[in-house]
C-alpha cells in the first residue's frame, strides 16, 4: 500500500466556519507534510511533522493549526479563512525526514480542493 | 537558501516527437534533485530523483533526466511522447540532509501538451 488518502477531496467553507482537513497513510512513514498549491502555481510547503512532532512550520497564519494524533494520521484544522486561502491542499509522507537522505521519496495525496466563500 | 527555475511554461509537442523539460537549480549547499508530474485535479506522482552517482536517471513511464553539476541544470527527457504524458511537470529540489527533513521547493511548472 503506497497510498496517502485525503479526506475530504472537496470542501466549500464559509469565513467564519471550523473545518479540518484530514490525511491518512500506512507505510510506517515518519514524516508527514502540508503542501498548499494554488492555481496555476507549484506547490508550497505549509508544515512538516517528524516523528509526530512539528519540525517546520513555514510562517503559515495561525488560522491553520496542523495536528498529527499518531504517526498515520495528519490533519490541518482550519478557521476563519480568507477566500484567499482558496487552494488545493496536499498531504505528502516520507519514510523518515530526519535520515532524508537514505530514502528520499515523498509520496502524495490527491489532494483536497478548499473554496472559501 | 534553493531555488528552482524551469524555463518554459508550456511545451507543446506531437505525438510521437522527442521532448525536453528544461530545469535549472540554484544552491549554496548539495542538494537532491526531482521531477513530479501532475495530472488535472490528481496530487504529485514522483517521475525519478537523482541523489548521487550516475548523472543520467531513468524514470517510470520512459522519462529520464540529466543531472549536469557545471551547469546547475536536471533537465527531463523522453525520445517519444504519448497523448497520456500531457500533464504538468515540476522540477523539484531538497536540500540534502536531514536537517531539511525532506522539503521540496518547486519549480513553477512546466505544461506539456502532447497533440495528436
Amino acid at each position: 500500500d503506497t497510498e496517502v488518502t485525503q479526506t475530504p477531496k472537496h470542501l466549500v467553507m464559509g469565513m467564519t466556519n471550523k473545518k479540518s482537513l484530514k490525511c491518512e497513510q500506512h507505510m510506517g512513514h515518519r514524516a508527514m507534510y502540508w503542501y498548499k498549491q494554488k492555481a496555476k502555481k507549484p506547490p508550497e510547503l505549509m508544515f512538516v511533522y517528524s516523528y509526530e512532532k512539528l519540525s517546520i512550520n513555514e510562517s503559515v497564519p495561525s488560522r491553520f493549526s496542523p495536528e498529527c494524533p499518531n504517526s498515520s494520521l495528519l490533519n490541518l484544522h482550519l478557521h476563519a479563512l480568507q477566500p484567499e486561502d482558496s487552494a488545493l491542499y496536499l498531504c505528502a509522507s516520507s519514510q523518515d525526514g530526519v535520515r532524508w537522505g537514505e530514502n528520499t521519496e515523498a509520496f502524495f495525496g490527491q489532494g483536497t480542493r478548499l473554496t472559501v466563500v | 537558501a534553493q531555488s528552482v527555475t524551469q524555463l518554459d511554461s508550456q511545451v507543446p509537442v506531437f505525438e510521437e516527437a522527442p521532448v525536453e523539460l528544461r530545469c535549472n537549480y540554484s544552491s549554496s549547499v548539495s542538494v537532491y534533485l526531482f521531477w513530479y508530474v501532475q495530472y488535472p485535479n490528481q496530487g504529485l506522482q514522483l517521475l525519478l530523483k537523482y541523489l548521487s552517482g550516475s548523472t543520467l536517471v531513468k524514470g517510470i513511464n520512459g522519462f529520464e533526466a540529466e543531472f549536469n553539476k557545471s551547469q546547475t541544470s536536471f533537465h527531463l527527457r523522453k525520445p517519444s511522447v504519448h497523448i497520456s504524458d500531457t500533464a504538468e511537470y515540476f522540477c523539484a529540489v531538497s536540500i540534502n540532509g536531514g536537517t531539511s527533513y525532506g522539503k521540496l521547493t518547486f519549480g513553477q511548472g512546466t505544461i506539456l501538451t502532447v497533440h495528436p
